[in-house]
């Protein structure tokens, strides 16, 4: 039973337009959001988070949104750029520790 | 200049061999997890640990084993009875386990069974 869901395998975006991907998640005792971004064989890299008691937080490019009532946040990227080719990891935080999604593959359309 | 080192980046596993992967951070970090990835999967948990000589299973962690003697150091055994070792290892660490602590992740090391 996946309690973080990424529903998205991939995504393709033409390169200055934005990017929105999506998760979605089950447990309601998450309190702690994370974004990850992953290039092959590499470690995934901190992107940025947000505390279940925000619905916004803001990073340069980067924006994550949070809707708790629908168990629903995303990350905005605008705009977007060929670096960001990657896969993205939303993670959640529990009691057990993070749980991930399975990811989604952005992939920038020059 | 701080942060996770994992080693080997590729290793090669005989049938029923035991074979470990080694994780060390300098960030004076107090926790460490290991994670495992399989292609189109997320991360799953497989072992943590918040403090030097403990550590707890994660969701999977049938077929390894850990060890915690040193903060710095978080080694991972990868035994012959973990049936599909076949994966991406990814070693992370946060400075105490804390609820609302970011996780900082290794480079990973890929385990392949010959």
């Amino acid at each position: 039973d996946q309690q973080v869901k990424q529903n998205s395998p991939s995504l393709s975006v033409q390169e200055g337009r934005i990017s929105i991907l999506n998760c979605d998640y089950t447990n309601s005792m998450f309190d702690y959001f994370l974004w990850y971004k992953k290039y092959p064989a590499e470690g995934p890299t901190f992107l940025i988070s947000i505390s279940s008691i925000k619905d916004k937080n803001e990073d340069g490019r980067f924006t994550v949104f949070l809707n708790k009532s629908a168990k629903h946040l995303s990350l905005h990227i605008v705009p977007s750029q060929p670096g960001d080719s990657a896969v993205y990891f939303c993670a959640a935080k529990g009691a057990d520790g993070l749980t991930f999604g399975k990811g989604t593959h952005l992939i920038i359309q020059p | 200049d701080g942060g996770i080192t994992q080693s080997p980046k590729y290793l090669f596993r005989k049938e029923g061999q035991n074979v470990t992967l080694s994780c060390e951070q300098n960030l004076n970090h107090d926790a460490m997890y290991w994670y495992r990835q399989d292609p189109g999967q997320g991360l799953r948990l497989i072992y943590y640990s918040q403090i030097v000589n403990d550590f707890q299973k994660g969701d999977i962690a049938e077929g390894y084993s850990v060890s915690r003697e040193k903060k710095e150091s978080f080694p991972l055994t990868v035994t012959s009875a973990q049936k599909n070792p076949t994966a991406f290892y990814l070693c992370a660490s946060s400075i105490y386990g804390g609820p609302r602590e970011t996780q900082y992740f290794g480079p990973g090391t890929r385990l392949l069974v010959l």
